[in-house]
């Protein structure tokens, strides 16, 4: 497709529930990423993936949240027994080149996560 | 102290005047800097980068990087009110690293 894709747009989970979020990245491209904003936040990295190798899951906040590119193409982020604290927008950014976030990344249109 | 810094705002000005957005980052290795638009409910679209010291226009924006100040600025020419948005800026703190740290961005509202 002609950019990154997120789906749903919109998740409400009941605290306990286990949310998947997917990103569809550009075809092609080689390095995918996660990040979480929170409201009022600037968007906070949580994972990296090179094709489908996670290289960098320093910032997944808890051991709930799992993240998988099986094919090194679409990516799955997985957040177990959700938490009002996990009431965030995820994005998921992807671009062509592997390790290098130089020239500036492209930015899905995000799952918006609520947790009631 | 924050490792990117900006002034939440919300700054004001009125249309057709400079809008002058300023950032702050604390990691002296840093090598790319970019600025991101996000309008209310909407993802961050990415503006500007810049990654040597100096100015860069693209249009009615221009970047400013002074790296001996750890310092980044954008300014918006004539603006506009659909300049109304949220200005994050981000850095990659390292070379040849893939993060970005973000600012938690600046607030900018454009009078008509």
């Amino acid at each position: 497709g002609a950019g990154v894709s997120q789906s749903p747009r919109y998740k409400v989970a009941k605290r306990g529930q286990d949310v998947a979020l997917r990103c569809d990245p550009i075809s092609g491209h080689v390095s995918l990423f996660w990040y979480q904003q929170a409201l009022g936040q600037g968007p906070e990295f949580l994972t990296y993936f090179q094709n489908e190798a996670q290289l960098d899951k320093s910032g997944l906040p808890s051991d709930r949240f799992f993240a998988e590119r099986p094919e090194g193409s679409v990516s799955t982020l997985k957040i177990q027994r959700t938490q009002q604290e996990d009431s965030a927008v995820y994005l998921c950014a992807s671009s062509l080149e592997a390790g290098t976030g130089g020239c500036g990344y492209t930015f899905g249109s995000g799952t918006r996560l609520t947790v009631v | 102290q924050k490792e990117v810094e900006q002034n939440s705002g919300p700054l004001s000005v009125p249309e057709g005047a400079i809008a002058s957005l300023n950032c702050t980052y604390s990691d002296r290795g840093s090598q790319s800097f970019f600025w991101y638009r996000q309008y209310s409910g909407k993802s961050p679209e990415l503006i500007m980068s810049i990654y040597s010291n100096g100015d860069k226009e693209d249009g009615r924006f221009t970047a400013q990087l002074n790296k001996a100040s750890q310092y980044v600025s954008l300014l918006i020419r004539d603006s506009q009110p659909s300049d109304s948005a949220t200005y994050l800026c981000a850095v990659n703190p390292a070379s040849g690293t893939y993060k970005y740290i973000f600012g938690t961005g600046t607030r900018l509202k454009v009078l008509a």
